[in-house]
């Protein structure tokens, strides 16, 4: 079975640090790799997601991903982080054409003023 | 309309209480979700429905029975359930067709506590 890795469990930053998020795949075929957020409070929401073409993928709010196929990661990357990126963060993996997601365990990411 | 709605926010309920669970979206999804997240956890598939059919259960216990009356709406009827069943209940939707790009969109999700 496939699995998700998110080696970073809580990263605390401060504002306009940069942050880079890590995420691991298990799964050797077509992956389609996605980015949530979980504001507290709030439901979750896409960042950005790839499917195929350029492995550089920008979501909204600044944030981008990359895929590496050769290292199977998608880590999540943003140049200057704000105090409002505080939340949770999860890296989501959708193999071949199943309708299943499966999720990395999250990564609780605090931006200090 | 982008989004996924969830009713009721909140729930509380004795374990020998049957409730219902509700989810609507109007996006024309033909893929409906149900996923189960303790606290500091990831989301935990428990169904899946594809054109109103259910296509995934991973193993849920029978105290939680999903439906799916029509592709606007899917239901998950609770009962007899344990204290260890409270979470968030998430309900989510994508599209269904052959490309396999179905990014799923989640709705804010049904807080339960079964005490």
């Amino acid at each position: 079975a496939q699995s998700v890795s998110q080696h970073n469990h809580h990263v605390i930053l401060s504002e306009a640090a940069s942050l880079e998020l890590g995420c691991n795949y298990s799964y050797g075929g077509t992956v389609n790799l996605f980015w949530y957020v979980q504001y507290p409070g709030q439901h979750l929401q896409l960042l950005l997601k790839y499917f195929s073409g350029d492995p550089l993928v920008k979501g909204i709010k600044g944030f981008e991903a990359e895929f590496i196929k050769s290292k199977f990661s998608f880590n999540l990357r943003k140049p200057s982080v704000q105090w409002s990126d505080t939340a949770e963060y999860f890296c989501a993996v959708k193999t071949g054409t199943a309708s299943k997601l499966t999720f990395g365990t999250g990564t609780r990411l605090q931006v200090t003023l | 309309d982008t989004e996924v709605t969830q009713t009721p926010k909140h729930l509380v309920m004795g374990m020998t209480n049957k409730k219902s669970l509700k989810c609507e979206q109007h996006m024309g999804h033909r893929a409906m979700y149900w996923y189960k997240q303790k606290a500091k956890k990831p989301p935990e598939l428990m169904f899946v429905y594809s054109y109103e059919k259910l296509s995934i259960n991973e193993s849920v216990p029978s105290r939680f029975s999903p439906e799916c009356p029509n592709s606007s709406l899917l239901n998950l009827h609770l009962h007899a359930l344990q204290p260890e069943d409270s979470a968030l209940y998430l309900c989510a939707s994508s599209q269904l067709d052959l490309v396999t790009y179905n990014e799923q969109f989640f709705g804010p999700g049904t807080r339960l506590t079964v005490l």
